[in-house]
């Protein structure tokens, strides 16, 4: 399996509710990534965590990390149809590259 | 998709013809990056600059290569296509040392081998 990969990997909720994705990974890390992509566009920076740190907010988006069971967590609060996109984790280890799990996507339904 | 361009958007191209991406960026970044995204693979890193003439492979590096003659422009060389190279490819760019800084990727490039 790869070392990030994010569950589940697809996601239906109605607008106003809470989403929640989790991410998993093999090897001790640096920092982890979330990234947000938008149907036929790039990817755009969430937030970042650093190895460190449990927890970090960012508008209506909680990340937190446990370094002790190498798994990270996306909390969308009150989401949006705008938030319809497919959310990637990105580990990351000094001086190596990204690597990025397959991704979930998540249907937010008016 | 800020001050990162890719160009072609599109191309279809047959088996066995050489394809050159070009990815353009106007922020002044050192290093830059060349993945593809397929399903079920997330994104997987091709290859990578770390400088003008300086880059290295990634994870999937075989039919591709690379150069970096100016600091802004990225070219992604199939020498010789195949169909497995159809993917869709996004060049990213990143300020700073390896892993400590956050990626901007471009819009994409969609390539159909046929």
């Amino acid at each position: 399996s790869q070392q990030g990969e994010e569950d589940p990997q697809a996601l239906s909720i109605q607008e106003g509710e809470n989403a929640t994705m989790n991410c998993s990974y093999k090897t001790s890390i640096n920092n982890l990534q979330w990234y947000r992509q938008n149907s036929g566009r790039g990817l755009v920076h969430l937030i970042l965590i650093r190895s460190n740190e449990r927890e970090k907010h960012s508008g209506r988006l909680r990340v937190t990390l446990d370094t002790s069971k190498k798994s990270s967590s996306l909390l969308i609060t009150a989401s949006r149809a705008a938030d319809t996109a497919s959310y990637f984790c990105a580990t990351i280890l000094y001086g190596q590259n990204f690597v990025f799990g397959p991704g979930t996507r998540l249907s937010v339904l008016p | 998709d800020a001050g990162i361009t890719q160009s072609p958007r599109h191309k279809v191209t047959e088996t066995g013809t050489p394809v050159t991406l070009r990815c353009h960026q106007t922020e002044n970044h050192r290093y830059m990056y060349w993945y593809r995204q397929d399903p079920g693979h997330g994104l997987r890193l091709i290859h990578y600059s770390y400088g003008v003439k300086d880059t290295d492979k990634g994870e999937v590096s075989d039919g591709y290569s690379v150069s970096r003659s100016k600091t802004e422009d990225f070219l992604l060389t199939l020498e010789s296509a195949t169909s497995s190279q159809t993917s869709v490819y996004f060049c990213a760019i990143s300020e700073s040392h390896i892993g400590q800084e956050t990626q901007y990727f471009g819009p994409g490039t969609r390539l159909l081998v046929l």
